[in-house]
């Protein structure tokens, strides 16, 4: 079973417009979650992290997290193609080594 | 910035094949992994490492070997490779704040098998 789910699989907004993408995992010891982004051809790399419940944000990006309903969402306003790539939700337990990786959303930034 | 550099970028190995996929990240940090990514799938933890000597299994480790010889060199080994292990494969190194840790990934190998 995937304990961590993405929603929608792929997006498309217009540039600059705002994108939202969502993230919800099964297991209720999930205590830390970061958003990773992967453009074609690299690697993922960290975009954010939030482990506390409530907003953060950093520049256009925000991401909001509440562990009661397990949901976690980023959002991106005034979307630059440049942000057209896969975005992975990832989430770890305490003390457990494993990350899990939700299977990703597609971000298409139309200009 | 961290830097984790995978060698070779591309492979095409033949089905009962052995194949090494290469891992050197210059970060110092001493936790580092191996995942697959594949349509569909995300990306899941084949085996992951401590430190230098340290091996653990992640959650797909059949059909795969790793060696951490040094803080800084971490390997995937396929000692006999099936198509079925044809993927991207990516190794990751973590900065460690506890359970906090941000992963460092490298730009990853596409390995397919004939």
């Amino acid at each position: 079973q995937q304990k961590v789910q993405q929603s929608p699989e792929s997006l498309s907004v217009p540039e600059g417009g705002m994108a939202s993408l969502n993230c919800t995992s099964s297991d209720r010891n999930f205590q830390y979650f970061w958003w990773y982004r992967q453009h074609s051809g690299e690697g993922p790399k960290a975009l954010m992290s939030i482990f506390s419940d409530g907003d953060k944000k950093e520049g256009r990006f925000t991401a909001h997290l509440n562990k009661a309903s397990l949901h976690v969402s980023l959002h991106i306003r005034d979307s630059q193609p440049s942000d057209s790539a896969l975005y992975f939700c990832a989430a770890r337990n305490t003390g457990y080594q494993n990350f899990y990786f939700g299977k990703g959303t597609s971000l298409t930034v139309i200009p | 910035e961290a830097a984790v550099t995978q060698s070779p970028r591309n492979k095409v190995a033949v089905t009962g094949g052995k194949v090494t996929l290469s891992c050197n990240q210059t970060n110092n940090h001493n936790n580092m992994y191996w995942y697959r990514q594949d349509t569909g799938h995300g990306l899941r933890l084949i085996h992951y490492s401590y430190g230098a000597g340290s091996t653990e299994k992640g959650d797909i480790p059949d059909g795969y070997k790793a060696s951490r010889p040094s803080q800084e060199n971490f390997s995937l080994i396929l000692e006999l490779a099936t198509p079925s292990q044809t993927s991207v494969y990516f190794c990751a190194s973590g900065d460690a704040q506890g359970s906090a840790e941000t992963l460092y990934f490298g730009s990853g190998t596409r390995l397919t098998v004939l």
